[in-house]
């Protein structure tokens, strides 16, 4: 079945540091991948969407210049969280789906601690 | 942001039990999908569901998507402790011109042994 690979799993890190996640598609080209923030005991919050070769689109209220999303491949897309603060530890997670109506599938998560 | 109607929040229960919960919204959906999440991972897809009226199964699942395409149900036969987790409906479709996928809020299943 479709399989989503996240890197890395958990980050502790200073304030100020930026973080990179990776998400790798890796039996299936991924036409459209998503990023995805989830707070203790909460549902998933969509982030961004982003389509290989083109821009992502942000959600209302997140900013685009602190949470980067780079989609330079069918099977790989990055985020970056720049000069990250306390308030921005938290659990994200990244899915990637195929053309047309297939699911979206997910990664296992990145838990983002910034100290 | 937008949400499903997910219920129940919680179920606490003896192991053997069968499981039904279920999301509804005053959106259509064309895609409906049924996710399980363990702590400290991503959602696991379980099953998804493409048409009006559509019943599911896999293994113990079953899921039903509704005929007025904007609710779904899932019930879990015979629970074992394996099942203890978060489960999420979720639909998928067109949310302000955009594909997406519109979560629930999530039951917590937990299983008495």
């Amino acid at each position: 079945g479709a399989v989503v690979s996240q890197h890395p799993s958990r980050v502790i890190c200073k304030s100020g540091t930026s973080v990179k996640i990776e998400c790798r598609s890796l039996d299936f080209q991924a036409t459209t991948m998503f990023w995805y923030r989830q707070f203790p005991k909460q549902s998933l919050m969509l982030m961004a969407t982003s389509n290989e070769g083109s821009k992502a689109t942000y959600e209302q209220g997140v900013e685009k210049d602190k949470f980067l999303i780079n989609h330079a491949s069918l099977t790989l897309s990055t985020l970056t969280v720049t000069s990250a603060h306390p308030e921005d530890s938290s659990f994200y997670i990244c899915s990637a789906r195929g053309g047309g109506w297939q699911p979206q599938h997910f990664g296992d998560g990145t838990r983002l601690s910034i100290l | 942001g937008q949400q499903l109607n997910q219920s129940p929040q919680s179920m606490f229960i003896q192991e053997g039990e069968d499981v039904s919960m279920n999301c509804t919204s005053s959106s259509i959906f064309n895609t409906w999908l049924w996710y399980k999440q363990d702590p400290g991972e991503g959602p696991v897809l379980l099953i998804a569901l493409y048409k009006a009226g559509e019943l599911t199964s896999n293994g113990r699942l079953t899921a039903q998507f509704g005929i007025t395409r904007k609710d779904s149900f899932l019930n879990i036969s015979a629970s074992i402790p394996s099942d203890v987790g978060i489960y999420f409906c979720a639909g998928q479709g067109r949310v302000q011109g955009a594909q997406k996928l519109v979560f629930g809020q999530g039951t917590r299943l937990t299983i008495n042994p």
